[in-house]
């Protein structure tokens, strides 16, 4: 059974921090690992990784997949009011295109 | 605008009631997902279809029901046999290649009186 585990499960920063949210995941034939931020109801997509793009960045945010490790993470520079959310981890493996989902972060960001 | 949508927003079912969840995409997906959401309990798999007519049970498939009748709709029924079924419902697609990402809808917020 695909497993993907999110630490913390709740952080609370002030505003300018930078956190690293973290996820690590146990799939069958590994095919990509996703990001996603849901602030009230539907998640919305942030990043994928696989093992041929490792590491992407747009703005304020970034994340590495080490799969040596089967991890990633996830950084938010210079956080803001509005990046509080919970944000997802999600892989897909094998060939059934099954999207396995992690607990979540919740991430608080206090001015 | 290309996207999916869930339907109702909200939902009140008595207990003992059998009660279906719309999704419908525009998206031209392959593959539909149904997804449950507690608090501090993230995104459980129900039920997945990759094709019309196929679909595989998630992790927590008991006591819900599926079809795929067409490619653009995936409802999800949630039985009696559901104890627990007061929860978040997110209904997602995602195409088989190029970017696979799934999309999701605004979800539907199913309460038990």
């Amino acid at each position: 059974e695909d497993k993907v585990v999110q630490s913390p499960l709740s952080l609370v920063v002030h505003e300018g921090d930078t956190v690293t949210l973290n996820c690590s995941y146990e799939v069958t034939n590994f095919r990509s690992l996703l990001w996603y931020k849901q602030e009230k109801k539907a998640p919305t997509f942030l990043f994928m990784l696989t093992s041929s793009g490792i590491e992407k960045k747009s703005g304020r945010l970034s994340s590495i997949l080490d799969k040596k490790e089967l991890s990633s993470i996830l950084n938010i520079t210079a956080t803001q009011t509005g990046d509080s959310a919970i944000y997802l981890c999600a892989v897909r493996g094998g060939s059934n295109y099954k999207l396995t989902f992690g607990k979540g972060t919740l991430l608080t960001v206090n001015p | 605008d290309g996207g999916i949508t869930q339907s109702p927003k909200y939902l009140f079912r008595k207990e003992g009631q059998n009660v279906t969840l719309s999704c419908e995409q525009n998206l031209n997906h392959d593959a539909m997902y149904w997804y449950r959401q507690d608090p501090g309990q993230g995104l459980r798999l129900i039920y997945y279809s990759q094709i019309v007519n196929d679909f595989q049970k998630g992790d927590i498939a008991e006591g819900y029901s599926v079809s795929r009748e067409k490619k653009e709709s995936f409802p999800l029924t949630v039985t009696s046999a559901q104890k627990n079924p007061t929860a978040f419902y997110l209904c997602a697609s995602s195409n088989q290649g190029g970017s696979p990402e799934a999309f999701f809808g605004q979800g539907t917020r199913l309460t038990v009186v």
